[in-house]
C-alpha cells in the first residue's frame, strides 16, 4: 500500500537550534516527493521538492531534505530555527509526471521555544 | 496575485443543506485537484480534473459530493444534504511541471 509516515505528531526546539523532521513513505513506483508547510487556517506553501538526481535538495527559507532510497526517507532539515518557522509540515509522495494525486503523511506540528 | 483563489475561505451551514465552493487555478496550469482535510490529518484526495474532464474520483466521494470544471477554467465541489462528518477544510490545488500549488482552502463547519 502507498503510505506517508511522520513519526513524530509534535516536536519543540528552542529558536537557533537544528531541526530534523522524519518522513518514511511507501511506494510502488519512483516517487516524486515533497514537504509543504501549514501555517493555522491556511493552505498548503511548497518548501521544496525532489524529482530526481541531487539527493539533497534545497527549499524556501533555509530548509533542505535529503532522499534516501534505501531507508525510503525525505527528512527535513534546517540548521538554525526561527520563531516564524511554528507551523505544521507535511511531507507528500507522488507519481512521476504531470498527473496523479499527492499522499500525505500526518504531519508534524513544529513549535519554537523563545 | 496569481496564486490559487477558493471561495469562501469559511462557510458555516446547517446539517442537511447543500454548500458549493469554488476554486479558481493558477491561469494555463490544466490539471485541478480537490483534497480534504480533517482535524490532524493530512489532506485526502477527493478528485482531479484534467481540462473539463474529471479523471479520477476516491471513494471519499460519496454520491452527495459532486464536483465540475466547466470550460477547463475554475472549478465547484458541492456537497448535498450535508453531514456534521463532512466538516473540514477543503483543499484545491493546480499543477505545473509535476507540483500542486494549493490555495488557501475553504473551512466548512456543519452544525
Amino acid at each position: 500500500a502507498q503510505s506517508v509516515t511522520q513519526p513524530d505528531i509534535h516536536i519543540t526546539v528552542s529558536e537557533g537550534a537544528s531541526l530534523e523532521l522524519r518522513c518514511n513513505y511507501s511506494y510502488g513506483a519512483t516517487p516524486y516527493l515533497f514537504w509543504y508547510v501549514q501555517s493555522p487556517g491556511q493552505g498548503l506553501q511548497l518548501l521544496l521538492k525532489y524529482f530526481s538526481g541531487d539527493t539533497l535538495v534545497q527549499g524556501i527559507k533555509g530548509f533542505e531534505a535529503e532522499f534516501k532510497r534505501s531507508q525510503s526517507s525525505f527528512n527535513l532539515r534546517k540548521p538554525s530555527v526561527h520563531w516564524s518557522d511554528a507551523a505544521e509540515y507535511f511531507c507528500a509522495v507522488g507519481p512521476g509526471g504531470s498527473q496523479g494525486n499527492l499522499i500525505f503523511g500526518k504531519g508534524t506540528k513544529l513549535s519554537v521555544k523563545p | 496575485d496569481t496564486g490559487v483563489s477558493q471561495n469562501p475561505r469559511h462557510k458555516i451551514t446547517k446539517r442537511g443543506q447543500n454548500v458549493t465552493f469554488r476554486c479558481d487555478p493558477i491561469s494555463e496550469h490544466n490539471r485541478l485537484y480537490w483534497y480534504r482535510q480533517t482535524l490532524g490529518q493530512g489532506p485526502e484526495f477527493l478528485t482531479y480534473f484534467q481540462n473539463e474532464a474529471q479523471l479520477e474520483k476516491s471513494r471519499l466521494l460519496s454520491d452527495r459530493f459532486s464536483a465540475e470544471r466547466p470550460k477547463g477554467s475554475f472549478s465547484t465541489l458541492e456537497i448535498q444534504r450535508t453531514e456534521q462528518g463532512d466538516s473540514a477544510m477543503y483543499l484545491c490545488a493546480s499543477t505545473r511541471e509535476g507540483t500542486q500549488y494549493f490555495g488557501p482552502g475553504t473551512r466548512l463547519l456543519v452544525l
